[in-house]
C-alpha cells in the first residue's frame, strides 16, 4: 500500500538551531503534500500545503520565513524550522493524498517530535 | 465556529460495550469524510472512509447525514485495543490537492 516516510522521528536541539524534516512518498507521486502540527491534547492543525515546483501555501498565522518548505520533486517535501525556539516544540506530521479519483484518504508520515531546549 | 466539532470525551467503557461518537461539520460543501484513529504520541491512521449510504467494517459502522452535517462512528464489542483517540476528518474536496480538517478527537478508554 501507499507509504509516506518522514525523517527524523525525534529531534532535540538547542534554541536557535534550524531543523529540517523530510517527507517522502515511497510508492506514489505526490504533487501536493501537507504539513500539520499538533500540540499536546490539541487537534492536528494544517500549517501549509506544499506544491511540487511552486511556492507553498501557508495557513493564516504560520510564518513562511520561519517554516521554510521546499517541494523539489514529486516524492519529497522538506520543512525547515528556522532558528527554532521552545515554543516551536511540537509534533510535526506530513501527509499526502494519492492523485487518483474517488474518496482518497491522506496517508501520514510517522511524525517528527521536535523538542527545543 | 470550528469547522469540525467533536465531543472530546473521554469515554470510559467496559470491554464488550458498544460506544458511539458523533461529529458535526460546518462546511456544507464538504465532499470527503473519514474517521482516523490516533494512538498516544503517534501519527493518525485511517480507520475508515464515510460514505453517504453508511458503511460498515467489521465492528465499526460509520454514518453520514449531509442534511444535518453530522457524522457518527459506532464501535460494537469494544476491545481493549480500541483505546485511542478517534478523529473526525472532513475535506472540502475529494481532489488530492485539498487538505483535511480535523476535529480535536474523542478519547476512548476500554477497560477490562
Amino acid at each position: 500500500g501507499a507509504v509516506v516516510s518522514q525523517h527524523p522521528s525525534w529531534v532535540i536541539c538547542k534554541s536557535g538551531t534550524s531543523v529540517k524534516i523530510e517527507c517522502r512518498s515511497l510508492d506514489f507521486q505526490a504533487t501536493t503534500m501537507f504539513w500539520y502540527r499538533q500540540f499536546p491534547k490539541q487537534s492536528l492543525m494544517l500549517m501549509a500545503t506544499s506544491n511540487e515546483g511552486s511556492k507553498a501555501t501557508y495557513e493564516q498565522g504560520v510564518e513562511k520565513d520561519k517554516f521554510l518548505i521546499n517541494h523539489a520533486s514529486l516524492t519529497l517535501s522538506t520543512l525547515t524550522v528556522t532558528s527554532a525556539h521552545p515554543e516551536d516544540s511540537s509534533f510535526y506530521i506530513c501527509s499526502a493524498r494519492i492523485a487518483r479519483g474517488g474518496n482518497q484518504p491522506q496517508h501520514f508520515g510517522d511524525g517528527t517530535r521536535l523538542s527545543i531546549l | 465556529r470550528k469547522e469540525v466539532e467533536q465531543d472530546p470525551g473521554p469515554f470510559n467503557v467496559p470491554e464488550g460495550a458498544t460506544v458511539a461518537f458523533n461529529c458535526t461539520y460546518s462546511n456544507s460543501a464538504s465532499q470527503s469524510f473519514f474517521w482516523y484513529r490516533q494512538d498516544c504520541r503517534k501519527e493518525p491512521k485511517l480507520l475508515m472512509s464515510v460514505y453517504s449510504s453508511g458503511n460498515e467494517d467489521g465492528r465499526f459502522t460509520a454514518q453520514l447525514n449531509r442534511a444535518s452535517q453530522y457524522i457518527s462512528l459506532l464501535i460494537r464489542d469494544s476491545k481493549l485495543s480500541d483505546s485511542a483517540t478517534y478523529l473526525c476528518v472532513v475535506s472540502p474536496n475529494s481532489n488530492s490537492g485539498y487538505a483535511l480538517n480535523f476535529g480535536k478527537g474523542t478519547s476512548l478508554l476500554v477497560t477490562p
